[in-house]
């Protein structure tokens, strides 16, 4: 039983390179996010999908898109990275009590 | 409009001192808390849940947490913190385990 993992877990972009972090989970969860952590601002919704097949915008979606590819796997996709979006990025999956997160993924975009 | 505040950036404690971490929270309807700990290039961990009943709850690693409704607060406290404590450490608000709010997390630093 793995829980949440993510791959890549380190990735330097050049400005407008694109690439896609992926994550899976491996408890039957429904419920699977995307959240971004930056110094003194703790995490932030980027996305989130309630169930298969559906996707919605967090707090901070701009710049990103997701798939939502089956019950285990949700994918977080920069078309044209930013240097505002260097950052550590973490997914997670929910249960009705409780989110587990993955390792996350230190980007770098120079 | 859901938020949590951790007024402390950076605590520093001596090993053995007690500890509390501050959080304070803005929901709309009851209130579903949580705490989280981050280890220095880990994910995050679930310490301790609120969700209803006793107001004082108990977690893991010794840690506790009560749940104050008349201050929109959620304190985190441990008796006796050890070096292995240092981390940063998270508050979050949500309904259930669903789109949790975090707070922007305080850094705790131990001294031996």
């Amino acid at each position: 039983n793995a829980g949440v993992t993510q791959t890549p877990k380190f990735q330097v972009l050049k400005t407008g390179q694109s690439m896609t972090l992926q994550c899976a989970q491996d408890m039957n969860h429904n419920s699977m996010y995307w959240y971004r952590q930056d110094p003194g601002m703790g995490l932030r919704l980027i996305y989130y999908s309630a169930s298969e097949g559906t996707t919605d915008k967090g707090e901070v979606p701009n710049g990103y898109n997701v798939s939502r590819l089956n019950k285990r796997e949700f994918s977080l996709r920069l078309e044209s990275a930013a240097p505002s979006q260097t950052s550590v990025y973490f997914c997670a999956s929910s249960s009705r009590d409780e989110q587990y997160f993955g390792p996350g993924t230190r980007l770098t975009v120079t | 409009a859901q938020s949590v505040t951790q007024p402390d950036i950076h605590i520093t404690v001596s090993e053995g001192a007690s500890l509390e971490l501050r959080c304070n929270y803005s929901y709309g309807a009851t209130p579903y808390l949580f705490w989280y700990v981050q280890s220095p290039g880990q994910g995050l961990q679930l310490l301790l849940k609120y969700f209803s009943g006793d107001t004082l709850v108990q977690g893991i690693k010794g840690f506790e947490a009560e749940f104050k409704r008349s201050q929109s607060s959620f304190n985190l406290r441990k008796p006796s913190v050890h070096w292995s404590d240092a981390a940063e450490y998270f508050c979050a608000v949500g309904k259930y385990g669903n789109k949790l709010v975090f707070g922007a997390g305080t850094i705790l630093r131990v001294k031996s």
